[in-house]
């Protein structure tokens, strides 16, 4: 399917336990974001990347791990999750080209750390 | 700190009127505006891109106004319909860093048959 997809769209996991969620684009789409959504906080990223190989981090990083090996995929790694990390995760692409600057977001994943 | 604020309560109007939602910006001086929709259980979705140079842009129903030294976005939905019910998000970015955006709460707008 052509778009921005993620995996899983929801998940219930411990705490302690390592997570990944996964996002894939089909545009080849230059930057990439992972945000989180939480109420009373709106959107806050986590981290994006500027093309393969390249990632920094956004404004809340600490407990994640990214890596973009490829231009298509962006995988979220939560190392040891802990509750505060119970949120709702949306990846995001942007074309540098495009004039308008804007976001193509995926459909979300519900993460449940418990 | 840089501060986005929108509508802090939801917006109740009547199917035909005009709606209309603020996004107020401190300690920031961003080069464009976005405004985005975003429906329950799903990503945002961009809608209008207005510039620092541009006072007003206008898509269909939709209309935005950016004042930089108020440093405030109106955004304007005419003729309103029960579908525009939805959260509204602005997002000021900065051209030179790297895209990043800064997001506002978002504003929920109910529109009423």
């Amino acid at each position: 399917d052509a778009g921005i997809t993620q995996s899983p769209r929801y998940k219930i996991t411990e705490t302690g336990r390592q997570v990944t969620l996964m996002c894939h684009q089909t545009w080849s789409h230059s930057y990439m974001f992972w945000y989180r959504q939480d109420l009373g906080h709106g959107l806050r990223l986590i981290y994006y990347s500027a093309a393969a190989d390249i990632t920094d981090k956004g404004e809340v990083p600490d407990g994640y791990v990214v890596s973009r090996s490829k231009t298509e995929n962006f995988p979220l790694t939560l190392e040891s999750a802990t509750r505060s990390q119970t949120s709702v995760y949306f990846c995001a692409s942007l074309n540098i080209r495009q004039v308008t600057y804007e976001q193509y977001f995926g459909p979300g994943t519900r993460l449940t750390v418990t | 700190s840089q501060k986005i604020e929108q509508n802090s309560e939801a917006l109740n109007i009547q199917e035909g009127k005009t709606a209309t939602l603020t996004c107020n910006y401190t300690n920031y001086s961003p080069a464009y505006l976005q405004w985005y929709r975003q429906d329950p259980g799903r990503g945002p979705v961009f809608l209008l891109l207005i510039r620092e140079n541009e006072k007003e842009k206008r898509k269909e129903r939709l209309k935005v106004t950016f004042d930089t030294t108020l440093k405030q976005s109106l955004f304007h939905i005419t003729a309103s319909q029960p579908a525009d019910s939805a959260t509204y998000l602005c997002a000021p970015g900065e051209t030179g860093n790297n895209r990043k955006l800064i997001w506002g709460l978002g504003t929920s707008l109910a529109v009423n048959p």
